[in-house]
């Protein structure tokens, strides 16, 4: 069975510029996550799918990340503009319920200069 | 916030030995969950304790859960050095609906 998949591994971009990640979760998984890993901190929720509609995006700066998952399935998230302090590792999930294991991608780590 | 804090932050061990962390966390759970992660990876589940349950075993490892002191802890017996990655705990929160918390980590070395 193929894992949570994501792209691109890695990004470097400038400061105020756009940047989108793409994550294919593990077939049949009606939930997806997407979150944050800043250097030396545990990964933090920026927000919870369920199938094609959120379930939570509370911890989500919604003043420049956004992030959908049309058909529920595959889903982006975009950062627009960076800040520096968005420099982190963005790890998307998927679990087959709500209750269930969460496996995660290797995540695409960005750095923003 | 984080919900849960690991301790130590990081510990070295020769291999052979055992390695123990702890984690601490501060409203009531559904269940506890441990992850590892190694440099540059994305995380790996390792086992999952409910609220219910106060020991749980799988293969090297074996973790504990004391819900009256909001804590829990992970014991991996005879590491490896392949054992060497960050080890997370992350709650599940009662009324939060799978959406996990994640504390700081302890960083884990094994020396071969």
């Amino acid at each position: 069975e193929a894992g949570v998949a994501q792209s691109p591994r890695y990004k470097i971009i400038e400061k105020r510029q756009s940047v989108a990640f793409w994550c294919n979760p593990i077939s049949g998984h009606a939930t997806l996550y997407w979150y944050q890993q800043i250097l030396g901190q545990g990964p933090k929720l920026l927000i919870q799918f369920q199938n094609n509609g959120v379930v939570d995006d509370s911890q989500l700066p919604k003043d420049r990340f956004s992030a959908e998952r049309l058909k529920g399935v595959d889903s982006t998230l975009k950062i627009q503009p960076a800040k520096l302090e968005d420099s982190a590792v963005y790890l998307c999930a998927s679990s087959l319920e709500r209750l269930e294991t969460q496996y995660f991608g290797p995540g695409t780590r960005l750095l923003v200069l | 916030s984080q919900q849960g804090e690991e301790d130590p932050q990081a510990l070295s061990i020769q291999e052979g030995e055992n390695a123990t962390m702890n984690c601490s966390y501060k409203t009531s759970i559904n269940n506890l969950q441990w992850y590892r992660q190694n440099s540059g990876r994305g995380l790996v589940h390792l086992i999952l304790i409910r609220s219910n349950e106060r020991e749980k075993h799988s293969g090297r490892l074996r973790v504990t859960l004391d819900t009256s002191k909001k804590s829990s802890s992970l014991l991996i017996t005879a590491s490896r050095a392949a054992d060497t990655a960050s080890y997370f705990c992350a709650t599940d929160a009662q009324n939060a609906g799978n959406m996990l918390t994640f504390g700081g980590g302890t960083r884990l070395m094994v020396k071969p």
